[in-house]
């Protein structure tokens, strides 16, 4: 597609149960970047993938969150025993690798976002 | 650490100028963006400095001193779509971008 995609749009599940958040990048992209945003809040960053790796993974707030990306295209976000604290909205990026010869290049280096999905854990 | 420092909240009037100041402490340093988040929307890019001085684009221009760790983005001839947050957003060494809070900008008639 011309854009990255995210679904589902909108999740509401009940304490506990297990979800699972997909992102489609833009074709060609192998950076892909997960990130949080609670109401209100700026972006929390939660995991990055350069092709089907995860070089940095700092940012998953407990062993309940887990990523994979498989193909070097679509990726999952998957949270376990979901609590209420997990509502928020999820937001999927995605932007070429980043290498030093083309940092003068916006188009390397912007990332571009999917519209999320709307997490809600009753 | 890594710090970007935003204002969390300015008003304005519609056809005014607006100036967003953000200050960031990263480690490394490859460029900053500035974004635009309509709210219940994703981040759209607005800008990108890598060396020092002015970029123009339409009614927006973004500064960068990187010497200071400083940047702002100017908004001219406001309009009422102008509201929204506006995010800052350097890249440290790893090409990795820092997120800001956020300015939320209130335009009013």
């Amino acid at each position: 597609g011309a854009g990255v995609s995210q679904s589902p749009s909108n999740k509401v599940t009940e304490k506990g149960k297990d979800v699972e958040l997909r992102c489609d990048p833009i074709s060609g992209h192998t950076a892909l970047y997960w990130y949080r945003q609670s109401l209100g809040q700026g972006l929390e960053f939660l995991i990055y993938f350069q092709g089907n790796s995860a070089p940095d993974k700092s940012g998953l707030p407990s062993d309940r969150f887990s990523a994979e990306r498989t193909g070097g295209s679509v990726s999952t976000l998957t949270i376990q025993r979901t609590q209420q604290e997990d509502s928020a909205v999820y937001l999927c990026a995605s932007s070429f690798p980043q290498r030093g010869e083309d940092v003068n290049n916006a188009n390397y280096n912007e990332q571009f976002f999917g519209p999320g999905t709307r997490l809600t854990v009753l | 650490g890594q710090n970007i420092d935003q204002p969390t909240e300015m008003t304005a009037t519609e056809g005014a100028i607006v100036q967003i100041n953000c200050t960031y402490q990263t480690s490394g340093f490859n460029g900053l963006f500035w974004y635009q988040q309509h709210a219940g929307e994703a981040p759209t890019f607005l800008s990108y400095n890598v060396l020092d001085g002015l970029e123009e684009k339409g009614r927006f221009s973004s500064f960068l001193s990187r010497s200071k760790g400083y940047s702002y983005l100017l908004l001219k001839e406001l309009q009422m779509k102008d509201s929204a947050s506006y995010l800052c957003a350097p890249s440290d060494s790893n090409y990795q971008l820092i997120w800001g809070a956020g300015t939320k900008l209130i335009i009013k008639p």
